[in-house]
């Protein structure tokens, strides 16, 4: 079973370029988020989406945009990248019940490092 | 707003060594707590959850007893392998319906 799958697993950008962070997932599960991982600071959430064309901020949205046409697929986009965006980036997914986010699937992660 | 705060780390034990990882948080209502673990180069995955005061959480070795009474969700084992070296997080979901996450415990055991 595919689970959530991230690409790329690797990216160097520069200071300035843009790029998107692919995320599917084929557990037809309504809720899915972007978080990044920092040293010391734990994950934190970016961005996610309670369902197709529904997409709301989490604790540090700038820099980042995102959307979402399906159900499946909800990509993360930087749009001019900056040095202090270099992280290692988790996709995750949720099947909420009554509204409230239980276990989250997490893709195997997408390591980026801005120069 | 809600937070979780888990002990620092790294946490270095010998194997059959009994584990303990803190972890306290501040909510407001009755969140679910959990614990997620990282293995090297993976993503996270569920340990276990509580979903209530009192609960206990229990999966592969590992326990955590849900405590409204001093906020804590304290993870516990009582000889860990080599096997459980890993990152552990603790979360909770929030009224939003998110997860927030603690900053991570790095566990690692020695032979």
């Amino acid at each position: 079973n595919a689970g959530v799958t991230q690409t790329p697993k690797f990216q160097v950008l520069k200071t300035g370029q843009s790029m998107t962070l692919q995320c599917a997932q084929d557990m037809n599960h309504e809720y899915m988020s972007w978080y990044r991982q920092d040293p010391g600071m734990g994950l934190r959430l970016i961005h996610y989406s309670v369902g197709a064309g529904i997409t709301d901020q989490g604790e540090v949205p700038n820099g980042y945009n995102v959307s979402r046409s399906t159900t499946e697929d909800f990509p993360l986009r930087l749009l001019s990248a900056a040095p202090s965006q270099t992280s290692v980036y988790f996709c995750a997914s949720s099947l909420p019940r009554q509204g409230v986010v239980g276990e989250l699937f997490f893709g195997e992660g997408s390591r980026l490092t801005v120069l | 707003g809600n937070s979780v705060t888990q002990m620092e780390g790294p946490v270095t034990l010998s194997e059959e060594a009994f584990l303990t990882i803190n972890c306290t948080y501040t909510a407001t209502g009755y969140p679910s707590l959990f614990w997620y673990v990282q293995y090297p180069g993976e993503g996270l995955q569920l340990l276990l959850k509580a979903t209530k005061a009192d609960d206990k959480g229990s999966n592969k070795g590992f326990e955590a007893t849900y405590r409204k009474e001093t906020t804590s969700f304290h993870l516990e084992k009582g000889s860990v392998q080599v096997s459980d070296s890993a990152v552990y997080f603790c979360a909770l979901n929030n009224q939003g319906g998110k997860l927030i996450f603690g900053q991570g415990t790095e566990l690692s055991v020695k032979p």
